[in-house]
């Protein structure tokens, strides 16, 4: 079935540094990509998104590109700052069948940036 | 302001008792979602909705039941049947079913039992 395995946490950085969050997905047909953030407390939010093959989601300084040669949608930023501390949400959408519409989430990465 | 409401942001239940969990949504949207959120499992699906008075079980629905007589709430019920019930629970909607729509989120309700 459908799943997705993102790098386990915690992750802890300083503020500038460049951050990596790995994703990896298993998916029949050709699934949707998204990430999410959660800040303490709240609901989760989009952060970016891709809907086919090498397109690039990109939004505050985060990128990921769909890789469907190696079924990969990593997280990337350049410089992080201490509001990035959260916890990221890779997840997938299937596109077809009964499962259509339905997101799969992965486990999580909690990040804390340190100033 | 759109947006997806959930009522109470906390709740405290005693074993053996019912409880309902309200969502409510002002986006026009059509689909539906309840998650449920442990520490360290990411969020698993328990049920969803398409459209008005339809709904079906997701991957962890024993113990729960849901409705959808309007197109803006879609409540969920905790029955005593749920085993460990403790948990963050999560609402969510798209415009449709479709694999690109995006899932906007509630706020969440944490749930306690006592």
């Amino acid at each position: 079935g459908d799943s997705v395995t993102q790098m386990e946490g915690p992750v802890t950085l300083s503020e500038e540094a460049f951050l990596t969050i790995n994703c990896t997905y298993t998916a029949t047909g050709y699934p949707s990509l998204f990430w999410y953030v959660q800040y303490p407390g709240e609901g989760l939010q989009l952060l970016l998104k891709a809907t086919k093959a090498d397109d690039k989601g990109s939004n505050k300084g985060f990128e990921a590109t769909y890789r469907k040669e190696t079924t990969s949608f990593h997280l990337e930023k350049g410089s992080v700052q201490v509001s990035d501390s959260a916890v990221y949400f890779c997840a997938l959408s299937a596109n077809r069948g009964s499962t259509l519409g339905r997101l799969y989430f992965g486990r999580g990465t909690q990040l804390t940036v340190w100033p | 302001d759109g947006g997806i409401t959930q009522s109470p942001k906390y709740l405290f239940r005693k074993e053996g008792q019912n409880v309902t969990l309200s969502c409510e949504q002002n986006l026009n949207h059509d689909a539906m979602y309840w998650y449920r959120q442990d520490p360290g499992q990411g969020l698993r699906l328990i049920y969803y909705s398409q459209i008005v008075n339809d709904f079906q079980k997701g991957d962890i629905a024993e113990g729960y039941s849901v409705s959808r007589e309007k197109k803006e709430s879609f409540p969920l019920t905790v029955t005593s049947a749920q085993k460990n019930p403790t948990a963050f629970y999560l609402c969510a909607s798209s415009i449709d079913r479709r694999s690109t729509d995006t899932q906007y989120f509630g706020p969440g309700t944490r749930l306690t039992v006592l």
